[in-house]
Order: C-alpha cells, then structure tokens, then sequence
C-alpha cells in the first residue's frame, strides 16, 4: 500500500529564519506527483509546491522548495525567509499516474512562526 | 472562477439523523473528490467521480453514505443516520483531466459536521 509519513506534528520557527519539514513515503510506481499543500486555521488548502518524479531537478516556488530523493523516497519542504502568514498546517501528498489519481496524505506538520 | 465552494460550512446534527453536504467545483473541471479530514489528520479519500460516473469508493464510504453528481456539476453528499464518528471536516476538491490539464487538485473550503 502507498503511504506517507510526516513524523514532525509540529514545528515553530522564528520570522526571517528557514525551516524544514520532512516527508517520507512508500510506493511501488515508478511514475507520481508529489505535493506540499497549506492548509491555515480554518481555511481551506492551497497548494504550496508540486514535484514530478521523472523530474530529478528540486521544484521551487519562490521562498519555497523541495528536497527531492526519490531513491531514499523523501520529499522535504524548505520555507525560507518565513513570514507570520506562513504559519499553518502543512500536509505532504502523493498521487501515482496508473490509478485514480487520487491524493494520499500525510498527518500534517503545524508550522508556528514566531515574530 | 470562483473556486470550489460548499454548502454548509458547519453542520450540527443529532445522531441518527440525516445530513447532506453539496459542493461546486470549478465550471470546467470534470473530475471530483471527496474526501474526509478527522481531528489531527491528513484529508482520506472517500470517492470520486468523472463527469457523472462515480468511478471509485473507499472502504470508509460505508453504505451509509452516499454521493452523486447527477448532471456532472455539482456534487452532494449523504449521510444516513449519522453516528458520533461521523463528526469530521469533509472536502471537496476538483481537477481537469485532459489536454492541458494539470495533476493539481482545487480544494473547497470545507463542510464541518459535529454529531452529537
């Protein structure tokens, strides 16, 4: 079965300063997406960040980019420069390409920024 | 665009009664999701449908619950006889599968529901 697993529940970080969180996850597919969403306190998810597998260069998205590895199976978040609007949930996804299409989450890492 | 939007934002019900949760995806976009988010959790797939076709249910959509999408817009969402462990936030989202589509996934704001 594919899974994800995001073992920080939560983080704080200081405004200005640069945080990691991690993923990990488990598939047999050779061919996936992997995504970072935000989700803010009670608001609804947008998408922070998106990673295709046969891609080997890390995605980036302006204050925001990965760490991809496919071969260890990691997929980490880099926020740099962090503002107090950064603080939210944080939720690794993973759709393979032969099957629904479908997202798999993980359990979500609460990210504080701190001013 | 206005996004994925859905109808009610909360709901407080009684157990054993019924509640249904509707959702607008965005005009163009053909596929559905819905999906279940529990306290202190990732969102769970629970179905989905291309167009009208409800393709795929997962084994937490028990028989229950019940979703359709009728003319291929709008979705609703049914719970029958509603059981304290119900109470989650559900989740809509919805993509364009076909040329020029992206894998991405649009979420709606979410319909809370408290059993009690």
């Amino acid at each position: 079965a594919q899974t994800v697993t995001q073992s920080q529940p939560e983080m704080s970080v200081q405004e200005a300063e640069t945080v990691t969180l991690s993923c990990t996850y488990d598939t047999s597919e050779s061919n996936y997406y992997l995504f970072w969403y935000k989700q803010p306190p009670s608001r609804q998810m947008i998408l922070v960040i998106r990673q295709e597998a046969y891609k080997q260069q890390n995605a980036t998205e302006n204050r925001f980019s990965v760490n991809f590895q496919k071969a260890a199976k990691s997929f980490s978040l880099k926020i740099s420069d962090s503002q107090l609007g950064d603080t939210a949930m944080y939720f690794c996804a993973f759709i393979d390409t032969s099957g629904t299409y479908k997202y798999i989450f993980g359990t979500g890492t609460r990210l504080k920024v701190l001013a | 665009d206005t996004g994925v939007s859905q109808d009610p934002r909360h709901k407080i019900t009684k157990r054993g009664q019924n509640v249904t949760f509707r959702c607008d995806p965005i005009s163009e976009h053909n596929r559905l999701y819905w999906y279940r988010q529990t306290l202190g959790q990732g969102p769970e797939f629970l179905t989905y449908f291309q167009n009208e076709a409800q393709l795929e249910k997962s084994r937490l959509l028990s028989d229950r619950f019940s979703a359709e999408r009728p003319k291929g817009s709008f979705s609703t969402l049914e719970i029958q006889r509603t059981e304290q462990g119900d109470s989650a936030m559900y989740l809509c989202a919805s993509r364009f599968v076909g040329s020029g589509g992206t894998n991405e996934q649009f979420f709606g704001p979410g319909t809370r529901l408290t059993v009690l």
